[in-house]
């Protein structure tokens, strides 16, 4: 199975200020065939079902505002959320589906200093 | 919209079995897997499997191998997923999740179901 790293698992970022949240797979999960990467970005928050926010690694889905944006390649991605604003406190997770069998980060738990 | 919607929380004894139904609405059921995932209290997402509402063929985690199954009954746009010899360890919140994409067994979840709390205790 491809195991997901996310880090660091909790911080606690200023209101306005940029949240880095990063995500590291153990093998690739980029396909040259398409030149895509399988990777998926979710927002939790507390008694809620997770969100979808990202999917194809940078491509935000519909109605999630343009302050989430993700990045990276091959086995290295990062999630930035700019300008946190206090909805925005939640646990996010990563999530591949370059292979069938899905598997997610552990998560990492976004709170306002 | 799109939507799924699940059953109703479960109390369950060690040993139990446990059926959980997912119905989806706003799409074509047959055309998107659905995808079951767990979550123990105060943890993080642990995918179970998936299911394709068209085949009926189904895949499941190397961990619940043997005691999982996950089935549909299309007429009514339903998933089920039903957990056997039930202990502690699986209390959980339940969630169905719809592919992202259809006609590829790669792909993100969205949306999700409301979840639905197995609690098994003695």
């Amino acid at each position: 199975d491809i195991v997901m790293t996310q880090s660091p698992d909790s911080l606690a970022v200023s209101l306005g200020e940029r949240a880095t949240i990063n995500c590291k797979s153990s093998q690739s999960v980029f396909y040259s065939s398409n030149d895509k990467n399988y990777l998926a970005w979710y927002q939790q928050k507390p008694g809620q079902p997770p969100k979808l926010l990202i999917y194809w690694a940078s491509t935000r889905e519909s109605g999630v505002p343009d302050r989430f944006s993700g990045s990276g390649s091959g086995t290295d991605f990062t999630l930035t959320i700019n300008s946190l604003q206090a909805e925005d406190v939640a646990v996010y997770y990563c999530q591949q589906y370059s292979s069938t069998l899905i598997t997610f980060g552990q998560g990492t738990r976004l709170e306002i200093k | 919209q799109v939507q799924l919607v699940q059953s109703g929380a479960e109390v369950k004894k060690p040993g139990d079995s446990v059926k959980v139904s997912c119905k989806a609405s706003g799409y074509t059921f047959s055309n998107y897997d659905i995808n079951w995932v767990r979550q123990a209290p105060g943890q993080g997402l642990e995918w179970m499997g998936w299911m394709n509402p068209i085949s009926g063929n189904s895949g499941y985690a190397q961990k619940f191998q043997g005691r999982i199954s996950m089935t549909r009954n299309s007429s009514i746009s339903t998933a089920y997923m039903e957990l056997s010899s039930l202990t502690s360890e699986d209390t959980a919140i339940y969630y169905c999740a719809k592919a992202g994409q259809g006609a590829t067994i790669f792909y993100w979840l969205d949306p999700w179901g409301q979840g639905t709390l197995v609690t098994v205790t003695s």
